[in-house]
Protein backbone atom coordinates (compact mmCIF):
# COMPACT_ATOMS: atom_id res chain seq x y z
CA UNK A 1 0.00 0.00 0.00
CA UNK A 2 0.93 3.52 -0.24
CA UNK A 3 1.55 4.30 3.79
CA UNK A 4 1.29 2.23 6.50
CA UNK A 5 -2.40 1.10 7.93
CA UNK A 6 -3.73 0.58 11.37
CA UNK A 7 -6.72 -0.80 12.27
CA UNK A 8 -9.17 0.14 14.26
CA UNK A 9 -8.47 3.60 14.35
CA UNK A 10 -10.28 3.66 17.77
CA UNK A 11 -10.88 1.48 20.05
CA UNK A 12 -13.02 1.58 23.47
CA UNK A 13 -13.08 -1.96 25.57
CA UNK A 14 -13.83 -3.17 28.77
CA UNK A 15 -11.26 -3.45 30.99
CA UNK A 16 -10.59 -7.18 31.07
CA UNK A 17 -11.45 -8.07 27.61
CA UNK A 18 -9.11 -9.23 24.95
CA UNK A 19 -8.13 -6.40 21.95
CA UNK A 20 -6.17 -7.05 18.43
CA UNK A 21 -4.57 -4.48 16.81
CA UNK A 22 -3.77 -4.48 13.10
CA UNK A 23 -1.01 -2.85 11.35
CA UNK A 24 -0.56 -2.97 7.45
CA UNK A 25 3.04 -2.00 6.54
CA UNK A 26 4.30 -0.21 3.36
CA UNK A 27 4.58 -2.97 0.51
CA UNK A 28 8.12 -4.21 -0.01
CA UNK A 29 9.16 -3.31 4.04
CA UNK A 30 10.68 -6.16 5.67
CA UNK A 31 10.87 -4.00 8.92
CA UNK A 32 7.83 -3.86 11.39
CA UNK A 33 7.78 -1.91 14.77
CA UNK A 34 5.52 -1.81 17.18
CA UNK A 35 5.42 1.69 20.19
CA UNK A 36 3.02 2.66 22.56
CA UNK A 37 2.46 6.58 23.29
CA UNK A 38 0.43 7.52 26.44
CA UNK A 39 -1.03 10.86 26.84
CA UNK A 40 1.40 13.93 26.13
CA UNK A 41 4.92 11.12 26.62
CA UNK A 42 6.99 9.93 24.51
CA UNK A 43 7.47 6.87 22.41
CA UNK A 44 8.11 3.66 24.15
CA UNK A 45 9.43 0.81 22.15
CA UNK A 46 7.14 -2.50 21.83
CA UNK A 47 8.75 -4.71 19.76
CA UNK A 48 10.09 -5.38 16.30
CA UNK A 49 10.30 -7.66 13.22
CA UNK A 50 12.53 -8.67 10.81
CA UNK A 51 10.38 -10.54 8.10
CA UNK A 52 7.95 -12.39 10.17
CA UNK A 53 10.53 -13.03 13.43
CA UNK A 54 11.03 -10.80 16.67
CA UNK A 55 14.18 -10.93 17.49
CA UNK A 56 13.53 -9.52 20.69
CA UNK A 57 10.59 -9.57 22.99
CA UNK A 58 11.64 -7.46 26.34
CA UNK A 59 9.85 -4.45 25.08
CA UNK A 60 6.25 -5.85 25.81
CA UNK A 61 4.73 -4.57 28.97
CA UNK A 62 3.60 -7.88 30.26
CA UNK A 63 2.91 -11.54 29.37
CA UNK A 64 -0.65 -9.86 28.47
CA UNK A 65 1.21 -8.89 25.37
CA UNK A 66 2.22 -10.87 22.10
CA UNK A 67 2.69 -9.98 18.78
CA UNK A 68 2.91 -11.49 15.26
CA UNK A 69 3.55 -10.93 11.94
CA UNK A 70 2.97 -13.34 8.75
CA UNK A 71 3.63 -13.16 5.18
CA UNK A 72 6.45 -10.85 6.05
CA UNK A 73 3.05 -8.55 5.59
CA UNK A 74 0.06 -7.92 8.34
CA UNK A 75 0.99 -7.48 12.36
CA UNK A 76 -1.57 -8.12 14.89
CA UNK A 77 -0.60 -7.00 18.91
CA UNK A 78 -2.59 -8.58 21.20
CA UNK A 79 -3.72 -7.49 24.61
CA UNK A 80 -5.08 -9.89 26.61
CA UNK A 81 -7.33 -8.92 29.88
CA UNK A 82 -7.00 -5.11 29.15
CA UNK A 83 -5.97 -3.19 31.92
CA UNK A 84 -6.76 0.46 32.31
CA UNK A 85 -3.09 1.28 32.24
CA UNK A 86 -3.14 -0.29 28.40
CA UNK A 87 -4.81 2.98 27.56
CA UNK A 88 -2.75 4.81 24.70
CA UNK A 89 -2.29 5.38 21.22
CA UNK A 90 -0.53 2.15 19.83
CA UNK A 91 1.68 3.67 16.62
CA UNK A 92 3.07 0.98 14.34
CA UNK A 93 6.07 1.37 11.80
CA UNK A 94 7.56 -0.02 8.92
CA UNK A 95 10.95 0.60 6.75
CA UNK A 96 12.56 -0.72 3.87
CA UNK A 97 14.95 -3.31 5.75
CA UNK A 98 15.69 -3.69 9.69
CA UNK A 99 19.32 -1.31 9.61
CA UNK A 100 21.72 1.37 10.20
CA UNK A 101 20.07 4.49 8.27
CA UNK A 102 17.05 2.54 7.56
CA UNK A 103 13.71 5.60 7.39
CA UNK A 104 10.83 4.29 9.38
CA UNK A 105 6.89 5.16 8.50
CA UNK A 106 4.38 5.58 10.72
CA UNK A 107 0.61 4.62 10.66
CA UNK A 108 -2.05 6.81 11.89
CA UNK A 109 -1.93 4.74 14.91
CA UNK A 110 -5.13 2.76 17.52
CA UNK A 111 -6.53 4.46 20.26
CA UNK A 112 -7.37 2.12 22.66
CA UNK A 113 -9.34 3.33 25.79
CA UNK A 114 -9.87 0.77 28.53
CA UNK A 115 -13.00 1.72 30.59
CA UNK B 1 22.08 3.39 30.06
CA UNK B 2 21.77 4.94 26.11
CA UNK B 3 19.67 8.16 26.71
CA UNK B 4 18.18 10.37 23.95
CA UNK B 5 17.60 13.98 25.46
CA UNK B 6 15.77 16.70 24.17
CA UNK B 7 14.43 19.77 26.16
CA UNK B 8 10.49 19.44 26.42
CA UNK B 9 9.67 22.97 26.09
CA UNK B 10 7.68 24.68 24.58
CA UNK B 11 9.70 26.84 22.60
CA UNK B 12 8.25 29.88 21.24
CA UNK B 13 9.24 31.16 18.25
CA UNK B 14 7.95 33.79 16.29
CA UNK B 15 6.82 33.62 13.00
CA UNK B 16 9.39 34.08 10.77
CA UNK B 17 12.43 33.41 13.33
CA UNK B 18 14.61 30.72 13.24
CA UNK B 19 13.43 28.10 15.32
CA UNK B 20 16.55 25.93 16.83
CA UNK B 21 15.93 22.30 18.29
CA UNK B 22 18.61 20.50 20.16
CA UNK B 23 19.23 16.62 21.22
CA UNK B 24 22.17 14.73 22.79
CA UNK B 25 22.71 11.20 22.46
CA UNK B 26 25.31 9.29 25.30
CA UNK B 27 25.64 6.40 22.84
CA UNK B 28 29.01 7.10 21.28
CA UNK B 29 28.58 4.26 18.95
CA UNK B 30 25.55 6.41 17.56
CA UNK B 31 25.68 6.35 13.63
CA UNK B 32 22.35 7.54 12.29
CA UNK B 33 19.85 10.47 13.43
CA UNK B 34 16.64 10.84 12.36
CA UNK B 35 13.92 14.16 13.22
CA UNK B 36 10.44 13.28 13.19
CA UNK B 37 7.22 16.04 13.58
CA UNK B 38 4.66 15.05 15.44
CA UNK B 39 1.49 17.01 15.15
CA UNK B 40 -1.04 17.07 18.19
CA UNK B 41 -3.17 13.80 18.04
CA UNK B 42 -0.90 12.47 14.74
CA UNK B 43 1.56 10.30 14.12
CA UNK B 44 5.65 10.94 13.94
CA UNK B 45 6.30 11.79 10.32
CA UNK B 46 9.87 11.94 8.69
CA UNK B 47 11.62 15.39 8.18
CA UNK B 48 15.01 14.39 7.85
CA UNK B 49 17.62 12.07 8.58
CA UNK B 50 21.58 12.41 8.83
CA UNK B 51 24.84 10.55 9.18
CA UNK B 52 27.70 12.49 8.88
CA UNK B 53 29.16 15.46 11.00
CA UNK B 54 27.91 18.49 9.05
CA UNK B 55 24.89 20.33 8.10
CA UNK B 56 22.37 18.70 5.30
CA UNK B 57 19.82 21.02 4.11
CA UNK B 58 16.21 20.16 2.58
CA UNK B 59 14.41 23.30 2.30
CA UNK B 60 13.68 25.53 5.34
CA UNK B 61 15.05 22.79 7.13
CA UNK B 62 19.11 22.05 8.15
CA UNK B 63 20.09 19.46 10.34
CA UNK B 64 23.09 19.50 12.27
CA UNK B 65 25.51 16.50 13.19
CA UNK B 66 28.47 16.79 15.28
CA UNK B 67 29.75 13.19 16.68
CA UNK B 68 31.84 14.48 19.02
CA UNK B 69 29.89 16.42 21.37
CA UNK B 70 27.65 13.84 20.88
CA UNK B 71 24.68 16.63 19.49
CA UNK B 72 22.30 16.62 16.53
CA UNK B 73 20.35 19.89 15.86
CA UNK B 74 17.56 21.01 13.70
CA UNK B 75 16.97 24.05 12.15
CA UNK B 76 13.88 25.78 10.94
CA UNK B 77 14.14 28.99 9.01
CA UNK B 78 11.44 31.54 8.26
CA UNK B 79 9.37 29.37 10.73
CA UNK B 80 5.40 29.37 10.04
CA UNK B 81 2.79 28.81 12.84
CA UNK B 82 2.05 25.08 10.72
CA UNK B 83 5.58 24.52 12.05
CA UNK B 84 3.69 24.07 15.38
CA UNK B 85 4.63 20.93 16.93
CA UNK B 86 6.19 18.32 19.08
CA UNK B 87 9.78 17.40 17.10
CA UNK B 88 11.32 14.19 17.97
CA UNK B 89 14.85 12.78 17.98
CA UNK B 90 15.95 9.18 16.94
CA UNK B 91 19.05 7.74 17.32
CA UNK B 92 19.75 4.51 15.58
CA UNK B 93 22.61 2.57 17.75
CA UNK B 94 24.63 -0.16 16.42
CA UNK B 95 25.04 -1.96 19.39
CA UNK B 96 21.37 -2.11 20.24
CA UNK B 97 21.01 -4.15 17.33
CA UNK B 98 19.96 -0.85 15.10
CA UNK B 99 16.98 -0.02 17.48
CA UNK B 100 15.77 3.54 17.62
CA UNK B 101 16.15 4.82 20.61
CA UNK B 102 13.68 8.15 21.27
CA UNK B 103 14.04 11.24 23.21
CA UNK B 104 10.75 12.34 24.96
CA UNK B 105 10.37 15.56 21.95
CA UNK B 106 10.47 19.26 22.35
CA UNK B 107 7.09 21.17 21.75
CA UNK B 108 7.63 23.81 19.13
CA UNK B 109 5.09 26.88 19.33
CA UNK B 110 5.52 29.74 16.52
CA UNK B 111 3.55 33.05 17.23
CA UNK B 112 2.35 34.86 14.35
Amino acid sequence: GAGVSQSPSNKVTEKGKDVELRCDPISGHTALYWYRQRLGQGLEFLIYFQGNSAPDKSGLPSDRFSAERTGESVSTLTIQRTQQEDSAVYLCASSLVYSMNTEAFFGQGTRLTVV
Amino acid sequence: QKEVEQNSGPLSVPEGAIASLNCTYSDRGSQSFFWYRQYSGKSPELIMSIYSNGDKEDGRFTAQLNKASQYVSLLIRDSQPSDSATYLCAVNQMDSNYQLIWGAGTKLIIKP
